[in-house]
């Protein structure tokens, strides 16, 4: 049972664009989603997070937008950069959770020239 | 310096063998935990120690055995290696278990397991 889904799977987004993660999950409980961010050959890396109590959390070019009532989130990457090109993850965590998250599983960028 | 370092990077083997994963945080963090992310990219944490201590067996089969001899090691040991094994083990560790509060998880590089 995939807890926290999410889509597209690939994305090919043209230099300049925005690009747009889309991610649902279904414990009502989760109340922590942060964004991972993976290079190829390396480990995932936070790139920002979001309580539910937010509806918006923006860092730089990167923005999350929340919705709890349709328990919804999305990353919203602007002026997309090739050096964006990466697998996003979205996840999940309720505390109490014994620090455990759920992750979604991946969306490939390409950012293009 | 590196905060989460696992060793070896790429190790290929034969089914039914025997091999270890070691990974080591610099970070100083209570909890470690090992993930497989397999050719979907897909990751899914395996386990979770918090100072030595067993806190998250996510249904891996008995194969696979941590050992943490300190809050800042913990090594995988993979017995009887199968082809469903191919995968990147990360190791990650955080800060502050349970203080029901979020805490960023900091992965190692990756270890590239392929079984033949």
């Amino acid at each position: 049972q995939q807890q926290v889904k999410q889509s597209p799977q690939s994305l090919i987004v043209q230099k300049g664009g925005i690009s747009i993660i889309n991610c649902a999950y279904e414990n009502t409980a989760f109340d922590y989603f942060p964004w991972y961010q993976q290079f190829p050959g390396k480990g995932p890396a936070l790139l920002i997070a979001i309580r539910p109590d937010v509806s918006e959390k923006k860092e730089g070019r990167f923005t999350i937008s929340f919705n709890k009532s349709a328990k919804q989130f999305s990353l919203h990457i602007m002026d997309s950069q090739p050096g964006d090109s990466a697998t996003y993850f979205c996840a999940a965590y309720h505390s109490g959770g014994y620090q455990k998250v759920t992750f979604g599983i991946g969306t490939k960028l390409q950012v293009i020239p | 310096d590196t905060a989460v370092s696992q060793t070896p990077k790429y190790l290929v083997t034969q089914m039914g063998n025997d091999k270890s994963i070691k990974c080591e945080q610099n970070l100083g963090h209570d909890t470690m935990y090992w993930y497989k992310q397999d050719s979907k990219k897909f990751l899914k944490i395996m386990f979770s120690y918090n100072n030595k201590e067993l806190i998250i067996n996510e249904t891996v089969p008995n194969r696979f055995s941590p050992k943490s001899p300190d809050k800042a090691h913990l090594n995988l040991h993979i017995n009887s290696l199968e082809l469903g094994d191919s995968a990147v083990y990360f190791c990650a560790s955080s800060q502050d278990f349970g203080t029901h509060s979020y805490n960023e998880q900091f992965f190692g590089p990756g270890t590239r397991l392929t079984v033949l």
